[in-house]
Order: C-alpha cells, then sequence, then structure tokens
C-alpha cells in the first residue's frame, strides 16, 4: 500500500488559516470515511485531531476541521497559533481492512 | 485514563528478531468495542502501520511487513505484542501501540526507540 500523499510543508502567519491536503485513491481515502489526522510535536507521540473525516476529539479545538472531496481529504487550521507549529499525518482505512498514514506535513508558523 | 506503555530491547542485531510488548492500564485488551494497533517511525521520517490485533485473535498486517510481522494479545496480562523477524537497518524506528477506535487510532503510546545494529 502507498502512503497518501501530502504537501512536504505548508507556512502561515498566526492568525491566518491553512490548509493541508491528503490525497489517497478510491481504495482508501475516497471509499470511505474513516480519515482522520493526527498533530506530532517533536519527540512526542501522535495526537488525534479529527476522525472521520470531520469529528472532533473531546477536547481538540475547534480551530482544527477536517473535510473529504472524492480522494482527497483536507485538514483546515484557522487562528494559526505559534504552539500549532508541528508536523501533521493523516490516516484512512482501506480496502485491504489495514490502515495507511500520510507523508506528513511540517506545518511552521511564520 | 488510559494508558499504553511499550517495553523491549532497544537494540537488536542484524537478522534477529525485534520482539516488543505494549502494556495497556485504563482498559481491557479484551474489549469487543477496540483493536490494538503497532505503528513505527524512522528516525526524521512519516508514520508506517504495522498491524492490529483484535481481541479474539483476528489480526491485520501491512501487506509490505506481513511476511516478517506477528502481532499477539495476551489478555491475563492485559499486554498485546509484536515480532518482527530478519531485521534490518530499515527496521530503526520509534515503535508505537495504540488502541483503535473503529477507523482511528484514540491512543498512543509514548513509543520506544529500537536500534538495528550490530
Amino acid at each position: 500500500q502507498s502512503a497518501l500523499t501530502q504537501p512536504a510543508s505548508v507556512s502561515g502567519s498566526p492568525g491566518q488559516s491553512i490548509t493541508i491536503s491528503c490525497t489517497g485513491t478510491s481504495s482508501d481515502v475516497g471509499g470511505y470515511n474513516s480519515v482522520s489526522w493526527y498533530q506530532q510535536h517533536p519527540g512526542k507521540a501522535p495526537k488525534v485531531l479529527i476522525y472521520d473525516v470531520s469529528n472532533r476529539p473531546s477536547g481538540v479545538s475547534n480551530r482544527f476541521s477536517g473535510s473529504k472531496s472524492g480522494n482527497t481529504a483536507s485538514l483546515t487550521i484557522s487562528g494559526l497559533q505559534a504552539e500549532d507549529e508541528a508536523d501533521y499525518y493523516c490516516s484512512s482505512f482501506t480496502s485491504s481492512i489495514t490502515y495507511v498514514f500520510g507523508t506528513g506535513t511540517k506545518v511552521t508558523v511564520l | 485514563q488510559l494508558q499504553l506503555q511499550e517495553s523491549g530491547p532497544g537494540l537488536v542485531k542484524p537478522s534477529e528478531t525485534l520482539s516488543l510488548t505494549c502494556t495497556v492500564s485504563g482498559d481491557s485488551v479484551s474489549s469487543s468495542t477496540y483493536h490494538w494497533g503497532w505503528i513505527r517511525q524512522p528516525p526524521g521520517k512519516g508514520l508506517e502501520w504495522i498491524g492490529s490485533i483484535y481481541y479474539a485473535g483476528n489480526t491485520y498486517y501491512n501487506p509490505s511487513l506481513k511476511s516478517r510481522v506477528t502481532i499477539s494479545v495476551d489478555t491475563s496480562k492485559n499486554q498485546f505484542s509484536v515480532r518482527l523477524t530478519s531485521v534490518t537497518a530499515a527496521d530503526t524506528a520509534v515503535y508505537f501501540c495504540a488502541r483503535l477506535n473503529s477507523g482511528w487510532h484514540s491512543y498512543w503510546g509514548q513509543g520506544t526507540l529500537v536500534t538495528v545494529s550490530s
């Protein structure tokens, strides 16, 4: 299974909104609503931000939102803050009853 | 409060077998609600899903690792484990264990670095 495709880096100024894309195929992203997003700070374990395309777990800021169109899912961070500087990964369930992660996106707050 | 803790050797020799255990507290690996999984991350690289297990013993593996990996569960100790055979330097990574809700990895262990080197 091939990793989902994400941009290597995205940057924005404090207060701005940024969007990270995650492109897969009809066998993963396009075929299921089991897309999730994770934030990872250096040396830390990933933390889930979004599950099932657009749902936020309890405790996650509403500045994080998710969506999907066809084979591409997206994570939007609004009101960008310095603490949002981290690596972000998408993940999807697949038709092989497995999971696949995205290539990862480094978010820089300018 | 759910906690997952990985444990095992931090150094494994090439061609040998990597074995790690995840101890779960605050939940039961026998729960019919969740799967339990392993993910790894080579230094400076992205996340790679290794596989998962359901308490009844059903296992699911990354096709690229399937020939070398085995995930098992020990309900008496509330643990689950991963074994990866014939390791090479490419298997050097931080290994995470996690709880899988339906479609997402909800809780993660802190991760443990395993280095493959002679």
